[in-house]
């Protein structure tokens, strides 16, 4: 149990569907992060929610739409995706923090479990 | 944009083995990290190195800081079945950036 909790763990979608993926971390982080694992690949970060601003990937399409309510809780929502958006969708949070009042450190994320997506 | 290069892809040993893998990079990196991800689960931090030259151990496992910055290397002594999954690298240039993902590598273990 890592407190990431990611809900659903499977989802089968066709491309004209609209779904949501839930994550909850029960961590008391001030950052959340989406990433999508392909297999054979680095992971490839989505977006990134940390101290109420949003940091995105340039890359990812517009199918794609995060909403963080709020510091615990971090939706993904999904609308007409493509057979190539078939993937493990993993959550993760961290805790940003000031190194001496110079820099905020990032580099231990907590995982969830995963949501595997298929798009039929 | 900045890449690692993680090796090898996969290994297939026999349990008592030890293991070794390691990430390149072309740049420089401030800290790396290692994390595993046993199937079905997300990723787990194993290791987190901070200073060239670093040697960390966490258990049966040992990881390296490279001395140039560019590299970081994992060894994990006398395999057993509960190490199989996936090994990833990460690295950070700087504690205000995103980390940089090797691929990974997938250990199998021979019965």
């Amino acid at each position: 149990e890592t407190g990431v909790t990611q809900t659903p763990r499977h989802l089968v979608m066709g491309m004209t569907n609209k779904k949501s993926l839930k994550c909850e971390q029960h961590l008391g982080h001030n950052a959340m992060y989406w990433y999508k694992q392909s297999a054979k690949k680095p992971l490839e970060l989505m977006f990134v929610y940390s101290l109420e601003e949003r940091v995105e990937n340039n890359s990812v399409p517009s199918r794609f739409s995060p909403e963080c309510p709020n510091s615990s809780h971090l939706f993904l929502h999904l609308h007409t995706l493509q057979p190539e958006d078939s993937a493990l969708y993993l959550c993760a949070s961290s805790q940003f923090s000031l190194d001496r009042g110079r820099t905020a450190t990032n580099e231990k994320l907590f995982f969830g479990s995963g949501t595997q997506l298929s798009v039929l | 944009g900045q890449q690692l290069n993680q090796s090898p892809q996969s290994m297939f040993i026999q349990e008592g083995e030890d293991v070794s893998m390691n990430c390149t990079s072309s740049s420089i990196f401030n800290t790396w990290l290692w994390y595993k991800q046993d199937p079905g689960e997300g990723p787990v931090l194993l290791i987190a190195l901070y200073k060239a030259g670093e040697l960390t151990s966490n258990g049966r496992l040992t990881a390296q800081f490279g001395i140039t910055r560019k590299d970081s290397f994992l060894n994990i002594s006398a395999s057993i079945p509960s190490d199989v999954g996936i090994y990833f690298c990460a690295g950070q240039a700087d504690s205000n950036y995103q980390l940089i993902w090797g691929a990974g590598t997938k250990l199998i273990i021979k019965p």
